[in-house]
């Protein structure tokens, strides 16, 4: 299993603050994915990385941005926060996996951010 | 596109008692399938994935699920519940086939609460 680290797990902010939600992994994944995910709902991909200076917007429209210029490192960045901005944020990284060589996604602990 | 759907929003089950947990996927090509769990407030955890070849999977914590072809369908079981069991489940199949570079498109999730 790989080892991914969020932080802050827990976040309170006011309105107009710029945060950023920090990522990192320790196996050495080149693939890295943020999940934008709404209490009792599923998980929506708001961006990924294949690798170094590689970055990608994922399926659900976001405010936010990414940067990928370590390939242990994915941080989230919000410049203004809004209150519907208020989600939880899961990052994920995978690795290839069995003799089919297929994606497998390893999830860390997220960042439950609430604006104010 | 691909789609999961998980037809069950919540269930109950007795602590000791078996469960079925469903996940039904719309997917052209052969799929690659998996099963997360997410406690409260916490990341996913992978429980076991199909990539190719038995179609009957082991997981952890003594899950198990089947792949169904003709019923388009992965459902996940475990013989007996434990009250640890109780957390949100997720089915997850990956998209896009040779090009999908990791992609997951999740179901809304089946909550699982279990009574003593």
């Amino acid at each position: 299993e790989a080892d991914i680290y969020q932080t802050p797990r827990y976040l309170v902010i006011g309105t107009g603050k710029k945060i950023t939600l920090e990522c990192s992994q320790t196996m050495g994944h080149d693939k890295m994915y943020w999940y934008q995910q709404d209490p009792g709902m599923e998980l929506h991909l708001i961006h990924y990385s294949y690798g170094v200076n590689s970055t990608e917007k994922g399926d659900l429209s976001s405010e936010s941005t990414v940067s990928r210029i370590r390939t242990e490192h994915f941080p989230l960045t919000l410049e203004s926060a809004r209150p519907s901005h208020t989600s939880q944020y899961l990052c994920a990284s995978s690795e290839l996996s069995g003799s089919s060589q297929r994606d497998t996604q390893y999830f860390g602990p997220g960042t439950r951010l609430t604006v104010l | 596109a691909q789609s999961v759907t998980q037809p069950d929003i919540h269930i109950t089950v007795s602590e000791g008692a078996s469960l079925e947990l469903r996940c039904n996927y719309s997917y052209g090509a052969t799929p690659y399938l998996f099963w997360y769990v997410q406690s409260p407030g916490q990341g996913l955890q992978l429980l076991l994935k199909y990539f190719s070849g038995d179609t009957l999977v082991q997981g952890i914590k003594g899950f198990e699920a089947e792949f169904k072809r003709s019923q388009s369908s992965f459902n996940l079981r475990k013989p007996s519940v434990h009250w640890s069991d109780a957390a949100e489940y997720f089915c997850a199949v990956d998209r896009d086939g040779g090009t999908s570079y990791g992609k997951l498109t999740f179901g809304q999730g089946t909550i699982l609460t279990v009574h003593p």
